[in-house]
């Protein structure tokens, strides 16, 4: 089956400490994106790539850093820079010539 | 300054009633205009898009209209059933297209 796979499901993080959020998807999609969901609002973007070894800052990427070695992967790292990290993460990819969006199922990260 | 803008409150609406869910938006000028549902703790999924040129799309149940002089898109889900209470989410998809801009969605409660 096609799809985005997100893992794990739920973290949790001392503070000051970085955590990375894996985003993988075998759709043969070139763009991925990750977005950041708090309680009650839209979906932020954090950092998107429309080809291996390249990326761009979202709107709010303060904190965070992405690498794209690989077609298929693209991961998050919040860093302890990132001063409020607790949130709903979500990667999403986009096929070629399309618009819609896929998105993965999602990561809850939890700061303690 | 740019917004794009979902009833904020959620939306209460009796089985078998036609829901309408609103989106608007200021000082963008978007060249297709996206819904997605969401449900709660899950990445969102695509349902609609429609063009700039285009007045009206139906999908099924659904049905979405565009109006780029009152800036402002309406979401219909016709029989509405309890299952097809979610978020909704609207989102935005300009002509320099690498990424999409979402609004804070609209919860919906179809009511048995």
């Amino acid at each position: 089956d096609g799809g985005i796979t997100q893992s794990p499901k739920y973290l949790f993080r001392k503070e000051g400490q970085n955590v990375t959020l894996s985003c993988e998807q075998n759709l043969n999609h070139d763009a991925m994106y990750w977005y950041r969901q708090d309680p009650g609002q839209g979906l932020r973007l954090i950092y998107y790539s429309q080809i291996v070894n390249d990326f761009q800052k979202g709107d709010i990427a303060e904190g965070y850093s992405v690498s794209r070695e690989k077609k298929e992967s693209f991961p998050l790292t919040v860093t302890s820079a990132q001063k409020n990290p607790t949130a709903f993460y979500l990667c999403a990819s986009l096929g070629q010539g399309y618009n819609e969006q896929f998105f993965g199922p999602g990561t809850r990260l939890t700061v303690l | 300054s740019q917004k794009i803008e979902q009833n904020s409150e959620a939306l209460n609406i009796q089985e078998g009633k036609t829901a309408t869910l609103t989106c608007n938006y200021t000082n963008y000028s978007p060249a297709y205009l996206q819904w997605y549902r969401q449900d709660p703790g899950r990445g969102p999924v695509f349902l609609l898009l429609i063009r700039e040129n285009e007045k009206e799309k139906r999908k099924e149940r659904l049905k979405v209209t565009f109006d780029t002089t009152l800036k402002q898109s309406l979401f219909h889900i016709t029989a509405s059933q309890p299952a097809d209470s979610a978020t909704y989410l609207c989102a935005l998809d300009m002509y320099w297209g690498d990424k999409i801009i979402f609004g804070k969605g609209t919860r919906l409660h179809i009511l048995p």
